[in-house]
């Protein structure tokens, strides 16, 4: 089993619409979660920490499960420029970072 | 926001050479530093860990005889890839962790052709 699991996508939304993203992660003992965006033939950006309590950002917002062991990233509102691809990100006690595969979002007209 | 640079953004070179890639936290000190790889359509995977003025940690299957990782400084590590085939074609990509802060700041990353 991989160490990070994502949707496999890719998904594609109309404009306007919400869409949600799912990881799990296999390593109990994670510390810290995280939300990438990578553009094409770009670096990953970071979009957003995702903590216990759950955490919003605008028009996007992050969840964390630790007893099922997943996270997720909604984003209402869709818009053209968040066409990306999302990666979850996770962290555990010794700041290893572990990458998923990503979930490819493609928002169109 | 922090930045980090890489150099060169691009590199295409002869099979059997080395390249050297740079990777600089500019306005920060990075005890820490990871290098990425990143094929088409794929995710990142982590290559090697590489801490300031220590050997870096290497992920299995990465083999550390011709990916070599040095960080002299807090500002800079660097990676050879020794003898380049085609198959290490890819897009390099070096994080630098905030000593302070915790938090990673990604390069823009090189992309490497191998001829």
């Amino acid at each position: 089993r991989k160490e990070v699991e994502q949707d496999p996508g890719p998904f594609n939304v109309p404009e306007g619409a919400t869409v949600a993203f799912n990881c799990t992660y296999s390593n109990s003992a994670s510390q810290s979660f995280f939300w990438y965006r990578q553009d094409c033939r770009k670096e990953p950006k970071l979009l957003m920490s995702v903590y216990s309590s759950g955490n919003e950002d605008g028009r996007f917002t992050a969840q964390l499960n630790r007893a099922s062991q997943y996270i997720s990233l909604l984003i209402r509102d869709s818009k053209l420029s968040d066409s990306a691809t999302y990666l979850c990100v996770v962290k555990t006690s010794y700041d290893k970072v572990i990458f998923g595969p990503g979930t490819s979002l493609s928002v169109i007209p | 926001g922090a930045v980090v640079s890489q150099h060169p953004s691009w590199v295409i070179c002869k099979s059997g050479t080395s390249v050297k890639i740079e990777c600089r936290s500019l306005d920060f000190q990075a005890t820490t530093m990871f290098w990425y790889r990143q094929f088409p359509k794929q995710s990142l995977m982590l290559m090697a860990t590489s801490n300031e003025g220590s050997k870096a940690t290497y992920e299995q299957g990465v083999e550390k005889d011709k990916f070599l990782i040095n960080h002299a400084s807090l500002t800079l590590s660097t990676l050879t890839v020794t003898s380049a085939h085609p198959e290490d074609s890819s897009f390099y990509i070096c994080s630098a962790q905030d000593r302070n802060l915790h938090e990673q700041y990604f390069g823009p990353g090189t992309r490497l052709t191998v001829t």
